[in-house]
């Protein structure tokens, strides 16, 4: 399978604790985006990344988020002392460089803090 | 602020009927807008895209429509099928160096055999 892929895709937390999610796009994309979706909501941007550097961030990204991309390949989303309001999907996608073109999205990863 | 919006949250159709799926966007200035179709539990798929200085544009069994005088976009599925029922979801990109997707609320298809 060459798509976007996304590790865990369950993550099951008390509130208080620090999650890490993984993000690997598709090989050859050096575009990769971060997106939270809450239920019966389309996705919203949080960040996003053109190789190794991270180029915009979303106000929804609080302090408690970081994200990393540190050799342009891979991607982890860090939340730290994790809410209740956290819990959603967290997506991710990648796209190529250049022209505009769509965005691969991944299979995301379901967190439900407790 | 900005934003994109579905008129429609629900649309149920009969197998083999044609389906339309509207969406209005408010940003002048978004140049790029795609289509999704997300299945429950899994992320959004890609169906179809359009540029800006496009009106028109078809796929297998899909054809996406851009009404920039009035700052609408539709996505007409032709011969529905079970497997089409799912949410869709329109989304717009900024102008120029703007990357990230701005997605609306999305439009519950149903497709009764």
């Amino acid at each position: 399978d060459t798509g976007v892929s996304q590790d865990p895709r369950h993550k099951i937390t008390k509130r208080g604790q620090n999650v890490t999610f993984r993000c690997d796009p598709i090989s050859e994309h050096n575009r990769l985006y971060w997106y939270r979706q809450t239920l019966g909501q389309g996705p919203e941007f949080l960040t996003y990344f053109q190789n190794e550097a991270q180029l915009e961030k979303s106000r929804l990204l609080s302090d408690r988020f970081s994200a990393e991309r540190p050799k342009g390949s891979f991607s982890t989303l860090e939340i730290q002392r994790t809410e209740q309001g956290d819990s959603a999907m967290y997506l991710c996608a990648s796209s190529l460089q250049g022209a505009d073109g769509p965005q691969y999205f991944g299979p995301g990863t379901r967190l439900l803090v407790l | 602020g900005e934003s994109v919006g579905l008129h429609l949250p629900t649309l149920s159709v009969q197998e083999g009927d044609n389906s339309i799926i509207n969406c209005a966007y408010s940003n002048s200035a978004s140049d790029y807008f795609i289509w999704y179709k997300q299945e429950s539990g899994k992320g959004p798929q890609f169906i179809i895209d359009i540029r800006s200085n496009m009106d028109k544009r078809q796929g297998q069994r899909v054809t996406v429509l851009l009404n920039k005088t009035v700052k609408h976009l539709s996505l007409q599925i032709a011969a529905t099928q079970p497997g089409d029922s799912a949410v869709y979801f329109c989304a717009e990109k900024g102008g120029g160096s703007n990357y990230k997707l701005t997605f609306g609320k999305g439009t519950l298809l149903t497709v009764n055999p």
